[in-house]
């Protein structure tokens, strides 16, 4: 089935040990997202790629990064953990943007900082 | 900036109806969407309604909206222990460049 697939389901980082966490998709969708949601909180979007283009939202800190290398692949790379930056993290995709470009999502990355 | 408010618990017994609100600000949203996220999982898109649209049903769901008073409802019938999740209300707001998300309704459906 085409999916969002995302690995690993946990993570385990010590703090300000760079971590990268991974999805691809078989959907062919143009859009690429990252989201991180915390305990009882909405997911709140970090980046996104359309295409190849990278968008950075606006309070998004310096410490994520983001690299789409193809298509179907995505990731995120935390350069150095916090204690804050434990939290959910769920990629999703779409296939274009606009009105009614759904999201799917995938199952997230739980990650944990030690 | 763009907010989506949603109440954050409800409680129902097995069998009842399930009502869970949202209310959101940009009068620009073409469409809303409601989503279910399982324990340890990502959201799953339930169903969505387009703005110029009062009501839309889809099986057990009912979606209502108030485009006046910027409201939204999802009415789950018979709820079953598997309905227990936390339901996010969400806007598409920029034409579609963004997603807002609530802060999500915990469901707990009791036996």
């Amino acid at each position: 089935d085409a999916m969002v697939i995302q690995n690993p389901r946990y993570q385990v980082t010590q703090f300000g040990k760079p971590v990268t966490l991974s999805c691809s998709q078989t959907l062919n969708h143009n859009v690429m997202y990252w989201y991180q949601q915390k305990s009882s909180q909405a997911p709140k979007l970090l980046f996104h790629y359309y295409d190849k283009d990278f968008n950075n939202e606006a309070d998004t800190p310096d410490n994520f990064q983001s690299r789409r290398p193809n298509t179907s692949f995505c990731f995120l790379d935390i350069r150095s953990p916090g204690l804050g930056d434990a939290a959910m993290y769920l990629c999703a995709t779409s296939r274009e943007q606009g009105t009614n470009e759904k999201l799917f999502f995938g199952s997230g990355t739980q990650l944990s900082v030690l | 900036g763009e907010d989506v408010e949603q109440s954050l618990f409800l409680s129902v017994r097995e069998g009842d109806s399930s009502v869970i609100n949202c209310t959101y600000t940009d009068s620009s949203s073409t469409y809303l969407y409601w989503y279910k996220q399982e324990p340890g999982a990502g959201l799953q898109l339930l169903t969505y309604i387009f703005s110029n649209m009062d009501m839309k049903q889809d099986q057990r769901l009912t979606v209502l909206l108030n485009k006046k008073d910027k409201h939204l409802s999802l009415r789950i019938a018979d709820t079953q222990t598997g309905d227990s999740a936390i339901y996010f209300c969400a806007e598409d707001w920029n034409y579609g460049q963004n997603f807002v998300f609530g802060p999500g309704t915990r469901l707990s459906v009791l036996p």
